[in-house]
């Protein structure tokens, strides 16, 4: 069964820190994504990023960065420099890739809140 | 950039009532479309998958008769929570698969409330 795990529930920092935020997954698949979404007050859920399962290599955007170690099946974001904007619930997903079988539905971690203060 | 609107944005309904839920992608078609549920500081459950022209496939525990789905066109996705009760309010997320890209873009959420 598929599974994603956040195991950090509520993060606070001050402005301008680092973050990061965890993420581990399990799947029986060898082909699959991961995703990263931000869920601000407003609710609606915006899309950072999506990673295929034979691309390893680490992403920088911005202030944003992911790691992806398939060794620990785990989808590290790291947010630097962390500004008040940041604030939201941030979701780690996995889906199943598409095939004849697979429909690419999401399998959503339990999500981590982030609080960034001025 | 891909689009996708959801109507109405909120709705209070009385208890015994329903009501209907759009999930439209604006600028792209998608075969398939998905639902998503999801209760105060909680993660998103996914309901059902939706599919242009076909049945929708519900998740385990997910009454097919309480929510109906109908996807009619390649841009329009429809919910439908038949004799809403108070349980049934919470927070309802549709997304849509891009046709040919494997990219899922969501709605802005339609938030029920049954009193």
């Amino acid at each position: 069964a598929q599974k994603v795990t956040q195991a950090q529930t509520e993060i606070s920092v001050v402005e301008k820190e680092d973050v990061t935020l965890d993420c581990v997954y399990e799947t029986r698949d060898t082909t699959y994504y991961l995703f990263w979404y931000k869920q601000p007050p407003s609710g609606e859920l915006v899309f950072l990023i999506r990673r295929n399962s034979f691309d390893e290599q680490n992403e920088i955007s911005g202030r944003y960065s992911w790691n992806f170690q398939k060794s620990t099946s785990s989808f590290n974001f790291t947010i630097t420099a962390s500004q008040v904007v940041d604030s939201a619930v941030y979701f780690c997903a996995l889906s199943e890739a598409h095939g004849s079988s697979n429909t690419g539905k999401l399998i959503f971690g339990q999500g981590t809140t982030l609080q960034v203060k001025p | 950039g891909a689009v996708v609107s959801q109507h109405p944005s909120r709705v209070i309904c009385k208890s015994g009532t329903s009501v209907k839920i759009e999930c439209r992608s604006l600028d792209f078609q998608a075969t398939t479309m998905f639902w998503y549920r999801q209760f105060p500081k909680k993660s998103l459950m996914l309901m059902a998958t939706s599919n242009e022209g076909s049945k929708a496939t519900y998740e385990q525990g997910v009454e097919k008769d309480k929510f109906l789905i109908n996807h009619a066109s390649l841009t329009l996705s429809t919910l439908t929570v038949t004799s809403a009760h108070p349980e049934d309010s919470s927070f309802y997320i549709c997304s849509a698969d891009r046709d040919g890209t494997y990219e899922q873009y969501f709605g802005p959420g339609t938030r029920l409330t049954v009193t």
